[in-house]
């Protein structure tokens, strides 16, 4: 089982939709979540950060949280064709070190 | 506020050779963190610093080094390289730990033929 886990996609939403990605976890004691987004080419970008269970809104971003579940998401309202990328789920890792576990990755098509 | 530079931003290399990159973290962070990206393994830690020590390395062969200096800008060091360390190489920073939001530099493309 891998340590992160996310669906490669590609997730295909058109303009204006909500495109939902999903990642789970496999260590029970993780603390920190990120999503990062990614364009062809370039180097992540941070887009979100929750620790608590629940939800966290930032502008057209909604990142949710259960340490229960182990499940991290990430809810984009009104997409956009910009927001096409691969977005990346990133899970602190065990211990206070700066080591991030990745998951491979969901590549989000959004059509206008 | 600057934020996270790395040099050089594309090497080509023969195999055999050693590479040297170098990352600048943002003012004021003190944890770099260092990632192998590759097409077939996606973004893999390679090591952490903070304050001039490495407190954790990935599951990379002792090829793969690096040192940070007593300004945090840090450098890795890749020796005797193979084809298969061809890939892009990032590093991030943070102002303590991985509970604190890392942000990435541009990468360093290393392609090695």
């Amino acid at each position: 089982q891998k340590e992160v886990e996310q669906n490669s996609g590609p997730l295909s939403v058109p303009e204006g939709a909500i495109a939902s990605l999903n990642c789970t976890y496999s260590d029970r004691g993780s603390q920190s979540f990120f999503w990062y987004r990614q364009y062809s080419g370039k180097s992540p970008e941070l887009i979100m950060s929750i620790y608590s269970n629940g939800d966290k809104e930032d502008g057209r971003f909604t990142a949710q949280l259960n340490k229960a579940s182990q499940y991290v998401s990430l809810l984009i309202r009104d997409s956009q064709p910009s927001d096409s990328a691969t977005y990346l789920c990133a899970v602190g890792g065990p211990g206070n070190t700066g080591k991030l576990i990745f998951g491979q990755g969901t590549t989000l098509q959004v059509k206008p | 506020k600057a934020g996270v530079t790395q040099t050089p931003r594309y090497l080509i290399k023969t195999r055999g050779q050693q590479v040297t990159l170098s990352c600048s973290p943002i003012s004021g962070h003190r944890s770099v963190s260092w990632y192998q990206q590759t097409p077939g393994q996606g973004l893999q830690f390679l090591f952490e610093y903070f304050s001039e020590t490495q407190r954790n390395k990935g599951n990379f062969p002792g090829r793969f080094s690096g040192r940070q200096f007593s300004n945090s800008r840090s450098e890795m060091n890749v020796s005797t390289l193979e084809l298969g360390d061809s890939a892009l190489y990032l590093c991030a920073s943070s102002f303590v730990s991985s509970y604190n939001e890392q942000f990435f530099g541009p990468g360093t493309r290393l392609t090695v033929l």
